[in-house]
């Protein structure tokens, strides 16, 4: 089954970090590129980062430039997302989509971030 | 950041009536390589974000053809020919064309 899972969200305090995980199953994971989008009640549907087929490029929105860092592991067929300086605007559901230009569009299910005290 | 505005935000109709939300965007859309990637969403309640439609008008498997995507530059239409009880949701156009990608607001498909 061709499947995006992701993994390591939860509760988390302010100024902390965490790193989120998302496996692929079921496709050639080195064959596309990844995003990480996120969603929140106060700022919808937001584009993250980018990470091309081989890791040699990347991108990342201003709100999160400076304390993301997005890798790949073909090899082990997972994607990551590592924030830092967490603030309360960081809590949302983060996604991992495979495909945004052409076919084969798949999001994982999404892992919730809660930044609180 | 390039800006999409989607109309009507809220969008009440009757099962088997045609549906109609406008996406349009704050600079033209078309890619250095020719191409248009605007793309249409669907969010079921409590279910992750499905993409109906990319590339303006080319449908994603699966997607029955009652769908449909039109426009050009930054003037956008996704249509729906009979609205069915399953395509209730919140419907979003996003543009792929420049980083960083955008959505619009969503526009919530209700059923009268």
């Amino acid at each position: 089954e061709v499947l995006l899972v992701e993994s390591g969200g939860g509760l988390v305090q302010p100024g902390g970090s965490l790193r989120l995980s998302c496996a692929a199953t079921g496709f050639t994971f080195s064959d596309f590129w990844m995003y990480w989008v996120r969603q929140s009640p106060g700022k919808g549907l937001e584009w993250l980062a980018n990470i091309k087929e081989d890791g040699s490029k990347k991108q990342y929105v201003d709100s999160v430039k400076g304390r993301c860092t997005v890798s790949r592991d073909n090899a082990k067929r997972s994607l990551f997302l590592q924030l830092s300086s967490l603030r309360d605007e960081d809590t949302a559901v983060y996604y991992c989509v495979r495909a945004v230009w052409g076919p084969g569009s798949l999001w994982g299910q999404g892992t919730l971030v809660t930044v609180s005290s | 950041d390039v800006v999409m505005t989607q109309s009507p935000l809220s969008l009440p109709v009757t099962l088997g009536q045609p549906a109609s939300i406008s996406c349009r965007s704050s600079q033209s859309l078309v890619h250095s390589d020719g191409n248009t990637y605007l793309n249409w969403f669907q969010q079921r309640p409590g279910q992750s974000p499905r993409r109906l439609i990319y590339k303006v008008s080319s449908w994603d498997s699966g997607v029955p053809d009652r769908f449909s995507g039109s426009g050009s530059g930054s003037d956008f239409t996704l249509k729906i020919s009979r609205v069915e009880a399953e395509d209730v949701g919140v419907y979003y156009c996003m543009q792929a064309t420049h980083w960083p990608y955008t959505f619009g607001q969503g526009t919530k498909l209700e059923i009268k």
